[in-house]
């Protein structure tokens, strides 16, 4: 069975500094691998999404991630945090056959300091 | 702008009365999922649809929930009766069917409910 571990439900980082979120994933089949992001109050919205083509992916709001199959990692970064970027953010897995579920992290919170 | 549209986004309620959320899909998208979040549980997938037919409900409790699409633009969770555990957000989504790259889910903006 598919599964995400984020590592750290509460990141904090200063305006202007690295943005890095921690993702590792267990799957029996090649994954679809998303970062989803949470504003206050908001339903969620894809940030970026890796279906097997380029392994560095690129997405909105100037994030990116990297996807490593031998350390089952897909961390997200930004290098460097603006204070729109506080909110909480996803990680989630999809199996390749078909499957149509999102199995979800616990989510990590980001807080930007001034 | 097309989006995921859900009804109502507040609903509190007294324990025992049947509560119903309404979703409506983004035009053309054929799979619908429903989701819950709590801070204790996080996201978990309640049950998704696909061309109106149930695929999996294996997470919604059978007793009380029940999902339904009666037509393409309406998906619809009903509690009955409700309990306080129930108080969650609970996320509409919409997307495309597998297979293709552009399979991302369109997520609604919740209903929060509270159920006293």
């Amino acid at each position: 069975a598919q599964s995400v571990t984020q590592l750290g439900s509460h990141v904090s980082v200063s305006e202007g500094a690295l943005v890095l979120l921690r993702c590792n994933y267990s799957s029996s089949v090649p994954p679809y691998l998303f970062w989803y992001v949470q504003y206050p109050n908001q339903g969620l919205q894809l940030l970026l999404k890796y279906t097997s083509a380029a392994t560095l992916v690129k997405g909105i709001n100037g994030f990116e991630a990297e996807f490593k199959k031998s350390e089952t990692s897909f961390h997200l970064t930004k290098p460097s945090a603006h204070m729109s970027d506080a909110a909480e953010y996803f990680c989630a897995v999809r199996g390749y056959q078909g499957a149509q579920k999102l199995v979800f992290g616990q989510g990590t919170r980001l807080t930007i300091n001034p | 702008d097309a989006r995921v549209t859900q009804t109502p986004r507040h609903k509190v309620t007294e324990m025992g009365q049947e509560v119903t959320m309404r979703c409506q899909p983004i035009l053309g998208h054929n799979t619908v999922f429903w989701y819950r979040q709590t801070m204790m549980q996080g996201l978990e997938l309640l049950a998704y649809f696909r061309n109106r037919a149930p695929l999996d409900d294996s997470g919604m409790p059978k007793d009380r929930f029940s999902a339904e699409m009666p037509d393409a633009t309406l998906a619809t969770l009903k509690i009955q009766p409700s309990e306080p555990r129930d108080s969650a957000v609970y996320f509409c989504a919409s997307g495309f069917p597998p297979g293709g790259i552009n399979n991302e889910q369109f997520f609604g903006p919740g209903t929060r409910l509270t159920v006293l």
